[in-house]
């Protein structure tokens, strides 16, 4: 099982649409979770950090289940500017000593007009 | 300092060649990593320094690469005797501590095998 997991996509939506990415995670012990966006052939920014109690920034909501080891990331009223490849990330490291992260694979979305 | 640098932005080798990569991390970030990011795939880690002292290696990282980081500054990847399979994009990441809010990714480096 590969430590974090992601549907590969492309989710393909139209302007306005509402979308949910999912993410698994294998090591029940990791302490730090994150979502990056990555563009086509650009380095991955951070969009968000990821909490239990839930977390809203704007248009995006991050949402963490410890107990299923699941993690989301919801998009509303998308636009075009939203398309990207979003990456579900996870500290491993108890107390996050280390800071080297597991990029699952990516989810790419395409926002069409 | 407006952020992480990577130089070359793209380097295309033939196999068999040696090749180097620099980074320059944002000045008061003492740690720096390196990752290697596939088409199609996440980017994987390989190796971290904290100030000059490398502290952690991938066992992705075969023994024909080799990472430095002399003075605490800027670090080198070199790739010696390149294989197709090394073709990807390196990227370079800074960040003070193990602060994850502040991890910053440069804009890497292509490496293209052929």
């Amino acid at each position: 099982r590969k430590e974090v997991e992601q549907d590969p996509g492309p989710f393909n939506v139209p302007e306005g649409a509402t979308v949910a990415f999912n993410c698994t995670y294998s090591n029940s012990a990791s302490q730090s979770f994150f979502w990056y966006r990555q563009d086509c052939r650009k380095e991955p920014k951070l969009l968000m950090s990821v909490y239990s109690s839930g977390n809203e920034d704007g248009r995006f909501t991050a949402q963490l289940n410890r107990a299923s080891q699941y993690i989301s990331l919801l998009i509303r009223d998308s636009k075009l500017s939203d398309s990207a490849t979003y990456l579900c990330v996870v500290n491993p490291q108890v107390g996050g000593s280390q800071g080297n992260l597991i990029f699952g694979k990516g989810t790419k979305l395409s926002v069409k007009p | 300092d407006t952020g992480v640098s990577q130089d070359p932005r793209h380097k295309i080798t033939k196999r068999g060649q040696n090749v180097t990569f620099r980074c320059d991390p944002i000045s008061e970030h003492n740690r720096l990593y390196w990752y290697r990011q596939t088409l199609g795939q996440g980017p994987e880690f390989l190796t971290y320094f904290q100030n000059e002292a490398q502290l952690e290696k991938s066992r992705l990282l075969s023994d024909r690469f080799s990472a430095e980081r002399p003075k605490g500054s800027f670090s080198t990847l070199e790739i010696q005797r390149t294989e197709q399979g090394d073709s990807a994009m390196y990227l370079c990441a800074s960040t003070l501590g193990g602060t994850i809010r502040g991890y910053t990714f440069g804009s890497g480096t292509r490496l293209t095998v052929v």
